[in-house]
């Protein structure tokens, strides 16, 4: 079974300056797709960023982008010119191809950005 | 836009209550998840469904059940509430297959105290 591991619980940064999440994950497989969800204080679940594991660009989106490690199952978050609005929990999934294509999410970083 | 939507946002249950939460997707996706979200804690699979019919366990089942009749419509049934199913509750969707690399779209939750 996958398992996806988030080893800051908490994390604070001066707003507009740069902030990178952690984030393993476990796995066998060798196709699969990784995420990046933002949950603000409003419970909402909204998706930040995708990779396909498939391909070695990393992807970017804006001010957030990602640092994908196949070999070493690593996937971070940075999140370039922090906004009072990035103010939220961070969760980074893992889905399998193929199957139920279900999420398997860590536990979490909460990020405080801080005027 | 509808998206996904959840009823009811937030409920309160006596023990050995029954009730059941609320699913419907305008997308026309054929999966669709229920997890749950304890405080602290990344979101759990309850029960998934590729199509009207089909239905299966994840990770934390105990306690639930559902049932897909129409593509749109995914209700999820507690019998017998208890204490630990306290919780938020998503639901979400996502095209299958051939688009499988598309992201799960998400209901805003419903928060559930049994007391």
């Amino acid at each position: 079974a996958q398992t996806v591991t988030q080893s800051q619980p908490e994390m604070s940064v001066q707003e507009a300056e740069t902030v990178t999440l952690s984030c393993t994950y476990d796995t066998s497989e060798s196709n699969y797709y990784l995420f990046w969800y933002k949950q603000p204080p409003s419970r909402q679940m909204i998706l930040v960023i995708r990779q396909e594991a498939y391909k070695q660009q990393n992807a970017t989106e804006n001010r957030f982008s990602v640092n994908f490690q196949k070999a070493a199952k690593s996937f971070s978050l940075k999140i370039s010119d922090s906004q009072l609005g990035d103010t939220a929990m961070y969760f980074c999934a893992f889905m399998s191809q193929g199957g139920s294509e279900k999420l398997v999410f860590g536990k979490g970083t909460k990020l405080t950005v801080n005027p | 836009n509808a998206g996904v939507t959840q009823t009811p946002k937030f409920r309160i249950l006596k023990i050995g209550q029954s009730m059941t939460l609320q699913c419907a997707q305008d997308m026309n996706h054929n999966y669709m998840y229920w997890y749950r979200q304890d405080p602290g804690m990344g979101l759990k699979l309850i029960y998934y469904s590729v199509g009207a019919g089909i239905t299966d366990k994840g990770e934390v089942p105990n306690g639930y059940n559902v049932s897909r009749s129409t593509t749109e419509d995914f209700p999820l049934r507690l019998e017998l509430a208890a204490p630990s199913q306290t919780s938020v509750y998503f639901c979400a969707s996502k095209p299958g297959p051939p688009r499988g690399n598309q992201p799960q779209h998400f209901g805003d939750g419903t928060r559930l105290s049994i007391l």
